[in-house]
């Protein structure tokens, strides 16, 4: 597709179980970001990809959250032993970085969890 | 990157000109201005971005103080589906790290 995709849409799971969340990105985008937004809440930012360097994940909230990018391009979102405060929509986006600048990012529809 | 401040919510009718401010008075001199925003169970969009000069396309208009401590998005003809959350960003574009950071935005509100 044209855009950026998130897979599932919706997921809910028990507390205490794994969930992952998948991310494909624009097809030629190196750039890939992670947020989440719990309701009625703001953006918080998660990690970001760019290329082969290390991901910045300065913003993950706790080990129990993980992410990679394989063959840089989709990428999965892990959340270890799921907690009810994890409950949120989680946003992927992605943007083309082409030498020193960047293109705007382009957001997915995201991932509604559920943990009950 | 810089912080920016900007009003909880805001209102305009239907048809006419909607003005969201922005204040980033600690901007750096290589720090742009993006806007992005946010419809109801949407992921953000892109609307516009710049550094100092002015700049207009299709969605919107951008308006960046001589100063560049402050910014107005002008949508020129609101419409019922431009209620949504406005976010305005400054980011170092190039930068070493390219993440966006959201405020909380403005709720814009068109009414009927």
């Amino acid at each position: 597709g044209a855009g950026v995709s998130q897979s599932p849409s919706n997921k809910v799971t028990e507390k205490g179980k794994d969930v992952e969340l998948r991310c494909d990105p624009i097809s030629g985008h190196t750039a890939l970001y992670w947020y989440r937004q719990s309701l009625g809440q703001g953006l918080e930012f998660l990690i970001y990809f760019q290329g082969n360097s290390a991901p910045d994940k300065s913003g993950l909230p706790s080990d129990r959250f993980s992410a990679e990018r394989t063959g840089g391009s989709v990428s999965t979102l892990t959340i270890q032993r799921t907690q009810q405060e994890d409950s949120a929509v989680y946003l992927c986006a992605s943007s083309l970085v082409q030498g020193r600048g960047s293109t705007e990012a382009f957001f997915g529809q995201g991932t509604r969890l559920t943990v009950v | 990157d810089a912080k920016t401040t900007q009003p909880p919510s805001m209102d305009c009718a239907e048809g006419r000109a909607a003005n969201l401010p922005c204040n980033h008075s600690t901007i750096s001199g290589n720090e742009y201005v993006y806007w992005y925003r946010q419809i109801h169970s949407q992921g953000p969009q892109y609307i516009i971005h710049g550094l100092k000069n002015n700049e207009t396309n299709e969605m919107a208009s951008l308006i960046i103080t001589e100063d560049r401590k402050s910014s107005t998005l002008i949508l020129p003809h609101a419409t019922l589906r431009d209620t949504a959350v406005y976010y305005c960003i400054v980011r170092v574009r190039p930068d070493s790290s390219y993440k966006l950071i959201f405020g909380s935005g403005t709720r814009l509100l068109v009414r009927p």
